[in-house]
């Protein structure tokens, strides 16, 4: 059964720096495209970025709103893909969520989510 | 690349719902459709413009044409309130649609 499951949310100050992780499992890791996409209270969803299966390159790309900002890695060993972010802002709150992406682009595959909290 | 979805589709219970995607020719691209109840994760329920998951019900549908992309849901339920989004891969990006909230009354 493929799991995902958002961790290192929280309430965290403006220009500061927070890393979600995404622990998975129930299939292979480094096979798969990972995203993280986001939804800001009372708001639709916002892709955030993705890194890319390895036979891809495992290679990323980025929203232009978090361009330069964030930076999305993963641990093959682990099974975890890790979304940093840096300078954050109070538009960066939201809960978010990743997703493990098909060869199709489509999303059948979600965690729950972790929120995170932008505030001084 | 932008994709315009309605705010808001009412519908009666029974009736047909078809909730609208616009986008520059988005006829030429892969739509997939997610449900979004609060406080949940999404969850897909069409992929590739027309194709259904399993344990999504039959009554959902999609197709997409020209410069819009749809989901028809036949026979409206109670349990289909949710919000609905749109979403395709456009030049490195993927993008959503703004959502539409289904409501059935």
């Amino acid at each position: 059964e493929v799991q995902l499951v958002e961790s290192g949310g929280g309430l965290v100050q403006p220009g500061r720096s927070l890393r979600l992780s995404c622990t998975t499992s129930g299939f292979s890791f480094g096979e798969y495209t990972m995203s993280w996409v986001r939804q800001a209270p009372g708001k639709g969803l916002e892709w955030v970025g993705f890194i890319r299966d390895k036979l891809s390159g495992g290679t990323t790309e980025y929203a232009a709103s978090v361009k330069g900002r964030f930076f999305i890695s993963g641990d093959d060993s682990k099974s975890i893909v890790y979304l940093q972010m840096n300078s954050l802002k109070i538009e960066d709150t939201a809960v978010y969520y990743c997703a493990r992406r098909s060869t199709s682009s489509f999303y059948k595959y979600w965690g729950q989510g972790t929120l995170v909290t932008v505030s001084s | 690349y932008e994709l315009t979805q309605p705010l808001s589709v009412s519908v009666a219970p029974g009736q047909t719902a078809n909730i609208t995607c616009g986008g520059d020719k988005i006829g030429y691209k892969s739509v997939h459709w997610y449900r979004q109840e609060p406080g949940q994760a999404p969850v897909l329920v069409i992929y590739r413009d027309r194709n259904r998951p399993s344990g999504i019900p039959e009554r959902f549908s999609g197709s997409n044409s020209g410069n819009t992309a749809t989901l028809t849901i036949s026979g409206a339920q109670a349990g289909d309130e949710a919000d609905y989004y749109c979403q395709v891969w456009d030049s490195s990006t993927e993008v959503f649609g703004g959502g539409t909230k289904l409501t059935v009354l």
